[in-house]
């Protein structure tokens, strides 16, 4: 149980274009889903936070409009970075919350913008 | 402000012995801890978590040691086997503006040598 899946795992884009990247929650019903992104021999570092019918809560540094989150349905977040460009290279990486403590990740996206 | 800390970055045991993976943390507000294993290029795995009002954990080969007072935890792998070499990161669950979030340490890459 608590499988979490990602669409694409491997993304390239131009620069200037925007790519959508999706999060489902499989087998339970998630009201809460993050987004986090992980450079290179770093730590998971926590984007926003992706609520279910409201909006999405953001850390601080992390432009809103750049990464543009929706969470239509209790399954299901979308990430969508706009305008991308080649330092938005990263993985990103999403979970879902399963109770109150604990997330479930998914498997990873890793976006290289040329 | 690092909160969550693996002061190791890697460590290095042989099969069959214990692997001690360590982690620090400065906020008395985290009440719940996780500790997830991680290969490249995929999405944390989680493995066994535990609540601030316990000390210790047990799941087959993984335990999870609390101490409150000096705001420490370590994971625990008996014995030891090859398919064990991952990074392992060290979570850490609390209300932080006002949300439940997770913070996580650097990350250990645990190498288990045959």
């Amino acid at each position: 149980g608590a499988v979490v899946s990602q669409h694409p795992s491997r993304v390239i884009c131009k620069s200037g274009t925007s790519v959508k990247i999706e999060c489902r929650s499989l087998d339970f019903q998630a009201t809460t889903m993050f987004w986090y992104r992980q450079f290179p021999k770093k730590s998971l570092m926590l984007m926003a936070t992706s609520n279910e019918g409201s909006k999405a809560t953001y850390e601080q540094g992390v432009e809103k409009d750049k990464f543009l989150i929706n969470h239509a349905s209790l399954t299901l977040s979308t990430l969508t970075v706009t305008s991308a460009h080649p330092e938005d290279s990263s993985f990103y990486i999403c979970s879902a919350r399963l109770g109150t403590y604990e997330q479930y990740f998914g498997p990873g996206t890793r976006l290289t913008v040329t | 402000d690092q909160q969550v800390k693996q002061n190791s970055p890697s460590l290095s045991v042989q099969e069959g012995r214990i692997s001690i993976l360590n982690c620090d943390y400065t906020n008395s507000m985290f009440d719940y801890f996780l500790w997830y294993k991680k290969y490249p290029a995929e999405g944390p795995t989680f493995l066994i978590s535990i609540s601030s009002i316990k000390d210790k954990n047990e799941d087959g080969r993984f335990t999870v040691f609390l101490n409150k007072s000096a705001k420490h935890l370590s994971l625990h792998i008996v014995p030891s086997q090859p398919g064990d070499s991952a990074v392992y990161f060290c979570a850490a669950s609390g209300t932080l503006q006002g949300a439940q979030k997770l913070v996580f340490g650097q990350g250990t890459r645990l190498t288990i040598n045959p």
